[in-house]
């Protein structure tokens, strides 16, 4: 079956303007997590979903960033007013047991 | 901030050759997860072990941990041009979420 998707796979924003991530999900996958991967580092949490409740924001940065999963499948993650430390590459992942995470592909952002 | 450290940061070996990298991490666990990450792409799972766990096998893979020295290993033997790529530990200590370490950057030259 088909894996987590993210779109776009690559964003080029100026500093101030806001964008909007988005991850499918593998279809029947209840929890969702977002993660941020700084250039040469490993990935940090951000969030994480249970269906659409969101249980746990506290790897947000700031509140320019926020996340929802209004149906309990997809999920966007806006980032508002955008800055250059913002540029990363933002990972979505899904999981069906509460332990393995499958994960997206990832969308680059590059903030200028 | 992260917490499981990887060591090395950066290792190169021989087609063939067996490599280990190392993690170790600071607070106590559920399990512990290695996932390798190709240049450019998402994360891959590669096997999880459980903290009431000591090894565990999968394919070319052996992991292991030690609960009492907080670290665990990822050795792959007999190493493939396949098998470059950056490897990494992640802790989950409940609530789900993964910590992941920085990561040991594998070449393996043909």
């Amino acid at each position: 079956g088909a894996g987590v998707s993210q779109s776009p796979r690559y964003k080029v924003a100026k500093r101030g303007q806001d964008v909007a991530l988005r991850c499918d999900p593998i279809s029947g996958h209840v929890s969702l997590f977002w993660y941020q991967q700084a250039l040469g580092q490993g990935p940090e949490f951000l969030t994480y979903f249970q269906n659409e409740a969101q249980l746990d924001k506290s790897g947000l940065p700031s509140d320019r960033f926020f996340a929802e999963r209004p149906e309990g499948s997809v999920s966007t993650l806006k980032i508002q007013r955008t800055q250059q430390e913002d540029s990363a590459v933002y990972l979505c992942a899904s999981s069906f047991d509460a332990e393995t995470q499958y994960f997206g592909p990832g969308t680059r952002l590059l903030v200028l | 901030s992260q917490q499981g450290e990887e060591d090395p940061q950066a290792l190169s070996i021989q087609e063939g050759e067996n490599a280990t990298m190392n993690c170790s991490y600071k607070t106590s666990i559920n399990n512990l997860q290695w996932y390798r990450q190709n240049s450019g792409r998402g994360l891959v799972h590669l096997i999880l072990i459980r903290s009431n766990e000591r090894e565990k096998h999968s394919g070319r893979l052996r992991v292991t941990l030690d609960t009492s020295k907080k670290s665990s290993s990822l050795l792959i033997t007999a190493s493939r041009a396949a098998d470059t790529a950056s490897y990494f530990c992640a802790i989950e200590r409940g609530a789900q979420k993964l910590v992941f370490g920085q990561g040991t950057r594998l070449t393996i030259n043909p």
